[in-house]
Parts: structure tokens; sequence; C-alpha cells
């Protein structure tokens, strides 16, 4: 049973370009969220996906888009990429709640150059 | 901005001693979450308490929570070295459908 999977791993960008992770969810789950981890920081809350909608969203700008496709899969799409977006991203997915145990993938390391 | 706060940010303790971490939180909650990072992976959970509850055990892990307090604390006894690891806690901030992460507590088993 294959857990939340992220593509790609690891990626380096110049700033003002635009970048798309991909994200599958654990099997079974509908629900996918999306963080930002700073070195040494705990995750911040990007939004949530459910039913192919964007249910729930923190405190990031406009340039952090998101989108879920009928197989519930995620992609989170960052444009006009500053040096501050380098980070770790995150994905989790759950069944039905945003706030049921979350189950997490090894996220993608984001590096602006 | 990041509800929980944990205490310590850092903690080194020799293998087989227990280690405590705490959590702070600012808002009502419905639950309360703990989660495991080891250096470069994902998260994992370990543990949800609710509201209602004031303790709860997971094998080693032994979770409470004091909601008049807005504190939570996690023990985790017989330390082994494979709990060299990040630990965070997590809130739903007044029943939003997110989770809102705290910091982190550095932990470091000593062989």
């Amino acid at each position: 049973d294959a857990g939340v999977t992220q593509s790609p791993t690891h990626l380096i960008k110049t700033r003002g370009q635009q970048v798309t992770l991909r994200c599958s969810p654990k099997s079974g789950h509908d629900t996918v969220s999306w963080y930002q981890q700073a070195l040494g920081q705990g995750p911040q809350f990007i939004f949530q996906y459910y039913e192919e909608e964007e249910r729930q969203r923190g405190n990031f700008p406009d340039r952090f888009s998101g989108h879920q496709f009928p197989n519930y899969s995620s992609e989170l799409n960052v444009n006009a990429l500053l040096l501050g977006d380098s980070a770790l991203y995150l994905c989790a997915s759950s069944f039905g709640g945003g706030y049921q145990p979350q189950h997490f993938g090894d996220g993608t390391r984001l590096s602006i150059l | 901005s990041q509800q929980g706060e944990e205490d310590p940010q850092a903690l080194s303790i020799q293998e087989g001693e227990n280690a405590t971490m705490n959590c702070s939180y600012k808002t009502s909650i419905n639950n309360l979450q703990w989660y495991r990072q080891n250096s470069g992976r994902g998260l994992v959970h370990l543990i949800l308490i609710r509201s209602n509850e004031r303790e709860k055990h997971s094998g080693r892990l032994r979770v409470t929570l004091d909601t008049s307090k807005k504190s939570s604390s996690l023990l985790i006894t017989a330390s082994r070295a494979a709990d060299t690891a990040s630990y965070f806690c997590a809130t739903d901030g007044q029943g939003a459908q997110k989770l809102v992460f705290g910091q982190g507590t550095r932990l470091t088993i000593n062989p």
C-alpha cells in the first residue's frame, strides 16, 4: 500500500521562475494539504484540497496556487519565485477531514538561487 | 503564525532515559496531535488526543493534555537511539480544517 508520494525530491530554480510540485495521496485518502517548512521551523499550512476545491488557505500570497485532480492527486504551483520560497514543501493526505491524522510524503526540497 | 510552542527547543539525553517535551497553544482546540520528523524526511503521526481526554498511551509514548492551561506533554520512556528526531505538536486552531504546528523539539539520544 503506497504512502504519500511527492515529486520531484529536489529542485533548483532562480528568482522569478515558476515551479510545479506534485503529490499522490495515500490510497483511500481524499484530502490533500500542502505545507511549507523552512529550515529549523515547523511546517506552515499553505492550503487544503477536498473534492477538487480549495477548502482552507493559510497566510500565503496568491503566488501560491494549487489544484486537485479527480484521482485526488494534487499540484502546488508557485509563481514569481523569491529567495524566501526556498524550503521543504510537504504534502499530507487524510480521509474526510483536515484535522484528522495526516500522512506525509518526504517532501520536495526547493532551492531558489 | 504558529499556535503551538514546544519546550525545550532541544533536548539531549542518554539511551534508556525518559524524554519529556511540552507544548503550549493559544486558542481552543478539538484535538492535539504529536508528530515525529527524522532528518530530511516527512512527518510521521504519533498520537492524537481529543480535547475531552486527559491522557493517552501508545507503546512507549504517553501524552497528557490540560485544556485549562492550554498545554500538552509528550513522554517517551526507555529512549532508544532510533528516537532521535524532531517532535512537533499540532492543533486544529479553533476547529479550522487545518493543522497548526509548533516549532518543534529536537531530541538527541546518545548511545
